[in-house]
């Protein structure tokens, strides 16, 4: 079976750009959830995604959006691109929502 | 307020020693609590998972401790290798909305 993969790996983009995130979930998982890792910090939730609908959401801006699709397989969209969201963006996936979750290796977005 | 704290915020140990990771929560009601680990740049990978009636659960030289009733967790690691220096997180899950509540980590060094 595969695990998390997350595309980019790395990505820099320019202060008020958009950036599209891209995360495929483990074979057999339905449920998605996008974080967000500042630099010695712990992940932060941003939102969960459970059959294709949202399913929880934590404490970030409207310009952050997601989207699953009927594969599972997730998007985090970032519009208007602020100095403060360059970070390691995590993807987990899970059975079901509250289940184990087994992550991405992250994409490192830097905003310049 | 951080909902889960962790400490020591880092720790350096020699090759062979043994060491122990706090983890202290207030996140409510409780739902399990997970231990991961998380080299740099990378995502984070489970150690293990422990639900309200379990007080002790192992993995290999990984052990962890759940006290619910004074919600303290913590995590020893045995004859410590190179291998182990990494960012250790503590994660609790509350039962309402399925979010997982994130530690900022102890960063680990294993010197030789």
């Amino acid at each position: 079976e595969t695990g998390v993969t997350q595309s980019p790996t790395h990505l820099i983009k320019t202060r008020g750009q958009q950036v599209t995130l891209r995360c495929s979930s483990q074979s057999g998982h339905n449920t998605v959830s996008w974080y967000q890792q500042a630099l010695g910090q712990g992940p932060q939730f941003i939102f969960q995604y459970y059959r294709e609908e949202e399913n929880g959401r934590g404490n970030f801006p409207p310009r952050f959006s997601g989207l699953q699709f009927p594969n599972y397989s997730s998007e985090l969209n970032v519009n208007a691109l602020e100095l403060d969201d360059s970070a390691l963006y995590l993807c987990a996936s899970s059975l079901s929502a509250g289940d184990g979750y087994t992550f991405g290796s992250g994409t490192r977005l830097t905003v310049v | 307020k951080n909902q889960v704290e962790q400490s020591p915020q880092s720790l350096i140990i020699l090759e062979g020693k043994n060491c122990t990771l706090q983890c202290n929560y207030t996140v409510s009601p409780f739902s399990n609590l997970r231990w991961y680990k998380q080299d740099t740049g990378r995502g984070p990978v489970s150690l293990t998972i422990m639900t309200f009636s379990e007080n002790t659960k192992s993995n290999g030289r990984y052990t962890a401790t759940l006290d619910a009733d004074t919600k303290q967790s913590s995590l020893h690691i045995t004859a410590s290798q190179l291998s182990d220096s990494a960012s250790y997180i503590c994660v609790v899950s509350a039962t309402r909305n399925n979010d997982m509540r994130f530690g900022a980590g102890t960063r680990l060094t294993v010197k030789p």
